[in-house]
């Protein structure tokens, strides 16, 4: 089945805390990419990433990192975690960045306290 | 500038058609989408039309696009409790490397028996 698969699906955690929520997909796809949910503002995207190796900012990567040294696997990495990402997030990927079709994990909700 | 609104909340009961509206700002979207969330559940991608349509009928989806008004709908025919969810509109444009898509806020459905 095809499918992105993120973990943890809920977290809380403390204000500078090191946490990294996992993303990975089985379709061999070379897109990747990160979305947070905050109410009222829709998806946001953080990083995305075109192939191994190649990641770039999204509109709004500040205090996240992520990595892509496989093809299937697109961690998210927040080094000292603050309460204003408090938020849900969604790790995506699809065929390449046209997006014609989009999978996306369950989502990751974080709490930072 | 890139952004996308939709009304926050429609309210309807089953049986009804369920018409939920997008409006959206950069001219050079190639792929507008809708995405469904149900509570606790990632994002579904029900259906998308590329830029050069008018129209996209599926089972009970239809999307009508205005391109000239740059706007988008989606009608649910005969709508279920079922189809109670927020929907997403998207879109993805050729202006941008990134393959970023940009949502809306999103629209709760509400349907009730």
């Amino acid at each position: 089945e095809a499918q992105v698969t993120q973990n943890p699906r809920y977290l809380i955690t403390v204000t500078g805390k090191k946490l990294t929520v996992t993303c990975s997909q089985n379709m061999n796809h070379e897109y990747m990419s990160w979305y947070r949910q905050d109410p009222g503002l829709g998806l946001r995207q953080i990083y995305y990433s075109m192939n191994v190796e190649v990641t770039d900012k999204g509109d709004v990567p500040e205090g996240y990192k992520v990595s892509r040294k496989e093809k299937r696997n697109f961690p998210l990495i927040l080094e000292s975690p603050s309460p204003n990402q408090t938020s849900l997030y969604f790790c995506a990927s699809s065929y390449n960045r046209r997006n014609t079709e989009a999978f996306f994990g369950q989502g990751t909700r974080l709490t930072v306290v | 500038g890139e952004d996308v609104e939709q009304s926050l909340f429609l309210s309807v009961r089953e049986g009804d058609s369920s018409v939920i509206n997008c409006t959206y700002t950069d001219s050079s979207s190639t792929y507008l989408y809708w995405y469904k969330q149900e509570p606790g559940a990632g994002l579904q991608l029900l259906t998308y039309i590329f830029s050069n349509m008018d129209m996209k009928q599926d089972q009970r989806l239809t999307v009508l696009l205005n391109k000239k008004d740059k706007h988008l709908s989606l009608r649910i025919a005969d709508t279920q409790t079922g189809d109670s969810a927020i929907y997403f509109c998207a879109e993805s444009t050729s202006s941008s490397n990134t393959g970023k898509l940009i949502f809306g806020q999103g629209t709760t459905l509400q349907v009730k028996p």
